[in-house]
């Protein structure tokens, strides 16, 4: 079965960087565009960016152009996504989210979550 | 980017009742809009995408209907379980992006 498991939840200082894992199983992992969502306490999601595990191309959003790096380690089948400069507004739980083949192409396999808090 | 915006903002609701879930997009998307239901410290579950498609173990009291700007998602009979935050999304362009949210409280 299609598994995204992410890693713990991280405390960091205005100004240093994240960098939050996605490992996936149970599916061949360099079929599937894999998406970065976050979601700040009490609020929506918010879509980050996308990466391709086969070649690595990526595609951000445009907010955070310049502070977010999505990268991918094939051998391993993770996904890893590291933000830097971080302000209290990155405060959020973050989530890896698998691209669908479907019709349209919805995020149809989620992991659980990575709480990513920022505080002096 | 486009815009989605849901109405309402929250409802209260009784199981057994109908409730409809409404999304507008700021500008014509086909049918590129999906569906998700989020319960709280959980991640997001795909409910029906393109539209009106349903994801595999979905409930079949849930449907969605509607293309262009104008959307719906339904949920026949609400059960207990169906009390949640519901978002759409539309994954017209490569800038995705959701709805602010609907929750469906007792």
């Amino acid at each position: 079965q299609v598994q995204l498991v992410q890693s713990g939840a991280e405390v960091k200082k205005p100004g240093a960087s994240v960098k939050v894992s996605c490992k996936a199983s149970g599916y061949t992992f360099t079929s599937y565009y894999m998406h970065w969502v976050r979601q700040a306490p009490g609020q929506g999601l918010e879509w980050m960016g996308i990466i391709n595990p086969s070649g690595g191309s990526t595609n951000y959003a445009q907010k955070l152009q310049g502070r977010v790096t999505m990268t991918r380690d094939t051998s391993t089948s993770t996904v890893y996504m590291e933000l830097s400069s971080l302000r209290s507004e990155d405060t959020a739980v973050y989530f890896c989210a698998r691209r669908s083949a479907a019709a349209g192409a919805p995020f149809d396999y989620w992991g659980q979550g990575t709480l990513v808090t920022v505080s002096s | 980017d486009i815009q989605m915006t849901q109405s309402p903002s929250s409802l209260s609701a009784s199981v057994g009742d109908r409730v409809t879930i409404t999304c507008r997009a700021s500008q014509s998307i086909s049918s590129y809009l999906n569906w998700y239901q989020q319960k709280p410290g959980k991640a997001p579950k795909l409910l029906i995408y393109a539209a009106s498609s349903f994801q595999s173990g979905v409930p079949s009291r849930f449907s969605g209907s509607g293309s262009g700007t104008d959307f719906t998602l339904t949920i026949s009979s609400l059960q207990p379980e169906d009390f949640a935050t519901y978002y759409c999304q539309q994954s017209y362009t490569t800038a995705w992006t959701f709805g602010q949210g609907t929750k469906v409280e007792i």
